[in-house]
């Protein structure tokens, strides 16, 4: 079964910072990979996915991530992060061989951005 | 508005209590999946329905059961609740490799 392990459960930055939050997911196969995102108070939100080509990802809102497969990494990074982005990021994975399959979540990054 | 309505938002009930929970996949989707956000557990995967039919179950206890009807609505059936059972429970529908997700609803066992 596959895992997903995201290290920086609280991370705290002034506006304007660089950010980048760690996932690394564990899985023998081919996986999609997705990153979310959920504002205080409301549901999930799709920030960026990858399914295959260029590892390097742009989401919305200024967001991209890169897929590093020898590292079973899926990092998400925004080079300069604003108030608004103080949220909890959660990184999820997904057998690619299954058009309709389940998510596994991490357990979830809380970021907290200092006006 | 991703499209995935959830009734109720909100839900306080007793333990040994029994409640259902409601989730209308968007238009065309055929798969529902429900998924329980804990502070303890994170966000787990319960159970997901294709057309009608259960696909696949993750950590879903057995007083907990879900049906999906032939207009691919779905409910959560939860039964003899505990106080554990506090969570937000979140469906989710796709049509291929992209889950949306609806806003939840909030149950709290007292």
């Amino acid at each position: 079964a596959q895992s997903v392990s995201q290290h920086n459960h609280h991370v705290i930055l002034s506006e304007a910072a660089s950010l980048e939050l760690g996932c690394n997911y564990s899985y023998g196969g081919t996986v999609n990979l997705f990153w979310y995102v959920q504002y205080p108070g409301q549901h999930l939100q799709l920030l960026l996915k990858y399914f295959s080509g260029d590892p390097l990802v742009k989401g919305i809102k200024g967001f991209e991530a890169e897929f590093i497969k020898s590292k079973f990494s899926f990092n998400l990074r925004k080079p300069s992060v604003q108030w608004s982005d103080t949220a909890e990021y959660f990184c999820a994975v997904k057998r690619s061989n299954f058009g309709n399959e389940k998510l596994t979540f991490g357990t979830g990054t809380r970021l907290t951005i200092i006006p | 508005d991703s499209g995935v309505t959830q009734t109720p938002k909100h839900l306080i009930t007793a333990t040994g209590q029994r409640v259902t929970l409601r989730c209308s996949p968007r238009s065309g989707d055929l798969s529902v999946y429900w998924y329980q956000q804990s502070l303890d557990q994170g966000l787990q995967f319960l159970i997901q329905y294709y057309n009608g039919e259960e696909r696949a179950k993750g950590n879903i206890l057995e007083r907990f059961s879900a049906q999906q009807f032939p207009d691919l609505h779905s409910e959560l059936n939860l039964s003899s609740l505990e106080l554990g059972d506090s969570a937000l429970y979140f469906c989710a529908s796709s049509v291929d490799h992209e889950q949306f997700f609806g806003p939840g609803t909030r149950l709290t066992v007292l």
